[in-house]
């Protein structure tokens, strides 16, 4: 089955750029979605489709897929993105949706 | 304004059986794929099974194949899953997620705030 693969964790400084990777095998011929979750609430959609921001996601939040890679970078941080965030696939070898292991964003 | 909201869950022993629900209300209910994703404490996201928008196409997590199933009743905008045979590691929060089209499941672009199924003897 396919696995996606993100660090445990990432720590950024305010005001500075936090880059989440989430890998896997050719992932940028798939389309990810990368979702946002605070302690004690709902995952919630930053990024669908590599790059397209839903409506009400701020514009520091961007997305890029490709070779092996896909990245969520979150410029201007603030300490209210602290978060865990997780990237998904559908993967259609296997008609299966795939989460990855998610990433803790701290905020220094 | 797209709302999601879960019940069923509960306490429940091992091998026992539970029938969660969602409710649909905001969105033309039959026009959304929909799926359950899981989450056990402290972990993270889990797939567990989705269905599209006109119910005759479902798809479910290799691991969890003949113990849930998903289904869904677009008169009552509900969807709902069946589960059997429960074991200690189905303690889990269970959402119900809306994808944006009527396929399966593709992305997830509402979620409801879950319900908590614990499994314990």
């Amino acid at each position: 089955s396919y696995v996606l693969t993100q660090p445990p964790s990432v720590s950024v400084a305010p005001l500075q750029t936090a880059r989440i990777p989430c890998g896997g095998n050719n992932i940028g011929s798939q389309s990810v979605h990368w979702y946002q979750q605070k302690p004690g609430q709902a995952p919630v959609l930053v990024i669908s489709y590599d790059s397209d921001r839903p409506s009400g996601i701020p514009e520091r939040f961007s997305g890029s897929n490709s070779g092996n890679t896909a990245t969520l970078t979150i410029s201007r941080v603030e300490a209210g993105d602290e978060a865990d965030y997780y990237c998904q696939v559908w993967d259609s070898g296997s008609d299966h949706v795939v989460f990855g292991g998610g990433t803790k964003l701290t905020v220094l | 304004e797209v709302q999601l909201v879960e019940s069923g869950g509960g306490v429940v022993r091992p091998g026992g059986s539970l029938r969660l629900s969602c409710v649909a209300s905001g969105f033309t209910f039959d026009e959304h794929g929909m799926s359950w994703v899981r989450q056990a404490p402290g972990k993270g996201l889990e797939w567990v099974s989705g269905i599209n928008g006109n119910g005759d196409s479902t798809g479910d997590a290799d691991s969890l194949k003949g113990r849930f199933t998903i289904s869904r009743d677009n008169a009552k905008n509900s969807l709902f899953l069946q589960i059997n045979s429960l074991r200690v590691e189905d303690t889990a929060l269970y959402y119900c997620a809306r994808s944006p089209g009527q396929n399966l499941v593709d992305v997830f672009d509402y979620w409801g705030q879950g319900t908590l199924v614990t499994v314990s003897s």
